[in-house]
């Protein structure tokens, strides 16, 4: 089973500022993914980034990236140069990579608000 | 290209009643899954269906059932409606079931309100 805990509900952001939102996860999975999610108040889930349990390096997308460290647990979102834009809630998500399906099991999100 | 589309995107119903939620999923993926998500919560996955057969499922009683059609659109039914279905309906498309990096496009979601 797996298991994504994001302990911060809701954080604030000077705008062009960078902001880092947390996650921890946990999984018997001995390959996993991990996934992060922006959800704007319209509803859909917008795909940001994504790392793979065995990648040797962080992922990078543009002013996304991830900061993973696979023995704390931890798939921290860095966001770089916020933008009024980016106020939304954020998802991190995973699934095991061995069982052939697609189910993401999701954490309960941060709500982060960028500051003019 | 189209991305995954969703109908109704609202809609209110009465407790016992029957729903029928519709997607549309993006052009040229196959496997389309269902996600509920309630109010203040993350997504909770419903099903997942691939070649027409559901082939995954979440903690979700049997009253929530699905179907997946030839063009890979799907519909997702709940029978006997309660208050907790009350949440945002997610859909989601992929290209292919489980590899790596695959990842699933959303739609908006249809937001279901039992009275």
């Amino acid at each position: 089973a797996q298991k994504i805990t994001q302990t911060q509900p809701g954080m604030f952001v000077q705008e062009k500022e960078a902001v880092t939102l947390d996650c921890t996860y946990d999984t018997s999975d001995p390959s996993y993914g991990l996934f992060w999610y922006k959800q704007p108040s319209s509803g859909e889930m917008i795909f940001l980034i994504y790392q793979g349990s065995y990648d040797q390096q962080n992922a990078t997308e543009g002013r996304y990236s991830l900061n993973f460290q696979k023995a704390r647990k931890s798939a921290n979102l860095v966001i770089s140069a916020s933008q009024l834009g980016d106020s939304a809630m954020y998802f991190c998500a995973m699934r095991g990579l061995q069982t052939g399906a697609n189910n993401l099991f999701f954490g309960t999100g941060t709500r982060l608000t960028v500051i003019p | 290209e189209t991305g995954v589309t969703q109908s109704p995107t609202h809609l209110i119903k009465t407790r016992g009643q029957q729903v029928t939620l519709r997607c549309s999923s993006q052009s040229g993926h196959n496997t389309v899954s269902w996600y509920q998500q309630a109010l203040g919560q993350g997504p909770q996955f419903i099903f997942q269906y691939y070649r027409e057969e559901e082939n995954g499922r979440g903690n979700f009683p049997p009253r929530f059932s699905g179907l997946q059609f030839p063009n890979y659109s799907s519909e997702l039914n709940v029978n006997a409606l309660e208050l907790d279905d009350s949440a945002l309906y997610l859909c989601a498309s992929s290209l292919a079931m489980g590899s790596g990096a695959n990842v699933l496009t959303f739609g908006a979601g249809s937001r279901l309100t039992v009275l």
